[in-house]
């Protein structure tokens, strides 16, 4: 069965450096999404991903953050410069159509700041 | 603003006991409702949505636009029904979905 990949599986950083998490969509899925669940706290929503382009990005997802598609597989999250609040889990998730409702997520990416 | 309160962080039943996890919406519009759960070293994934109404591993929630709740329930939990539990909300012309902060179930033999 297909399923979302992220990769690095947990990375630990130094506050102010650039962090890039990747992952792979299932192949024929259109709708690409960052969320985020700081320790303890909710699954968060970050920013949707629809051909191309940015269509949703939420209140966090402010300059500190970009995301691309940068070969038709990978979809990434860069953080720019890391601050110790970005220490959370990411996940990935991506749909075949964005009013179903069924996300599929993957492992996620535990990012550590200090 | 769109939210999702699950007022139990964690729940204890016994195998064979029924079960229900409470989730309870903000939003004056048409919700879309989802439960989604994470077994023990899983990825999350969807379990099911309001607009199915569907039974799926014997669990069931119904929308209570009223009281404005969409609550999972399991006449006979499993110990495999262990898991964390999160209620979803999605809303008109957002394609984002509003998480609960999740219940955990642990259901002992």
């Amino acid at each position: 069965e297909p399923e979302v990949t992220q990769t690095p599986s947990h990375q630990v950083t130094q506050m102010g450096q650039e962090v890039i998490l990747r992952c792979v969509p299932i192949s024929n899925h259109l709708y690409f999404y960052w969320y985020r669940q700081i320790l303890g706290q909710k699954v968060e929503f970050l920013v949707s991903f629809y051909n191309n382009e940015i269509s949703e990005k939420s209140e966090i997802f402010d300059d500190q953050f970009s995301v691309e598609r940068p070969d038709g597989s990978n979809f990434t999250l860069k953080i720019r410069s890391t601050k110790l609040e970005d220490s959370a889990m990411y996940f990935c998730a991506s749909s075949v159509d964005r009013n179903t409702g069924e996300l599929f997520f993957g492992e996620g990416s535990r990012l550590t700041v200090l | 603003a769109q939210r999702v309160t699950q007022p139990e962080k964690l729940l204890s039943v016994f195998k064979g006991a029924p079960v229900e996890l409470k989730c309870n919406y903000s939003y004056s519009g048409s919700p879309e409702l989802f439960w989604y759960v994470q077994y023990s070293r899983q990825r999350l994934q969807l379990l099911l949505r309001h607009i199915s109404r569907e039974s799926i591993k014997g669990f069931t929630a119904d929308l209570n636009k009223g009281e404005t709740s969409f609550h999972l329930k399991k006449p006979f939990a499993q110990e495999e029904d262990s898991a964390m539990y999160y209620c979803a909300l999605g809303f008109g012309g957002s394609e984002k979905l509003v998480f609960g902060k999740g219940t955990k179930l642990t259901v002992n033999p």
